[in-house]
């Protein structure tokens, strides 16, 4: 079964602090992969997005992810964490080659606290 | 350019109750998806709207029922409401055509909570 998984559940790092967060994902084909923010109470915000090409990819905010088919991963980094940040970080992927469409499959989140 | 928009964004119910929730997609999207978000099972897929006809369904019960209208806005219902379906619904929407198209912007979402 198609699956995306968030190791992490909880992350603290201090503000200007390097951020990595883990994303794996088991899928047939190379899923599209994205990866999404989401502030309490709040709906979900693209960060950024690999469909082919350049394994690096850059998003808003700062945030870039590195796609390593090897290791079927695609975890998203920041170099410096701002307080505005904490929030939680979703990883999600599809499958066109499959006309799944936009039915996305979500990994369980990582909620990301800032330490002043 | 107006978003995603969700109505209402907060609703109570009682259980054996019905409930019918909107979006109103990106104007020019055509796809629509729904999503179910919960603290113990997460954020669930269950069903996408694209040219009025469903494309895909996620692994929900009958009383879960969605539709989409001709200018592209979508309805879900839920009957029959238990109060495990008390949930954050979000809705998305995309263009919908072609894999370049895939990328879904979400509405705020509908806090429905079932007593």
């Amino acid at each position: 079964a198609q699956s995306v998984t968030q190791p992490d559940i909880h992350i603290t790092v201090s503000e200007g602090a390097s951020l990595e967060l883990r994303c794996n994902y088991s899928y047939g084909a190379t899923p599209y992969l994205f990866w999404y923010v989401q502030s309490p109470g709040q709906g979900l915000q693209l960060l950024l997005k690999y469909f082919s090409g350049d394994t690096l990819v850059q998003g808003i905010k700062g945030f870039e992810a590195e796609f390593k088919r090897s290791q079927s991963s695609f975890n998203l980094r920041k170099p410096s964490v701002h307080w505005s940040d904490a929030a939680e970080y979703f990883c999600a992927a599809t499958d066109l080659y499959n006309n799944a469409g936009n039915m996305l499959t979500f990994g369980g989140g990582t909620r990301l606290m800032v330490k002043p | 350019k107006a978003g995603v928009t969700q109505t209402p964004r907060y609703l109570i119910k009682t259980r054996g109750q019905q409930v019918t929730l909107s979006c109103s997609p990106i104007s020019g999207h055509r796809s629509v998806s729904w999503y179910q978000q919960t603290p113990g099972q997460g954020l669930q897929f269950l069903f996408e709207y694209f040219s009025e006809t469903q494309r895909n369904k996620g692994n929900f019960p009958g009383r879960f029922s969605g539709r989409q209208f001709s200018n592209s806005r979508s309805e879900m219902n839920v009957s029959t409401l238990e109060l495990g379906d008390s949930a954050l619904y979000l809705c998305a929407s995309s263009p919908g055509a072609g894999r370049v198209n895939t990328e879904a912007f979400f509405g705020q979402g509908t806090r429905l909570t079932v007593v």
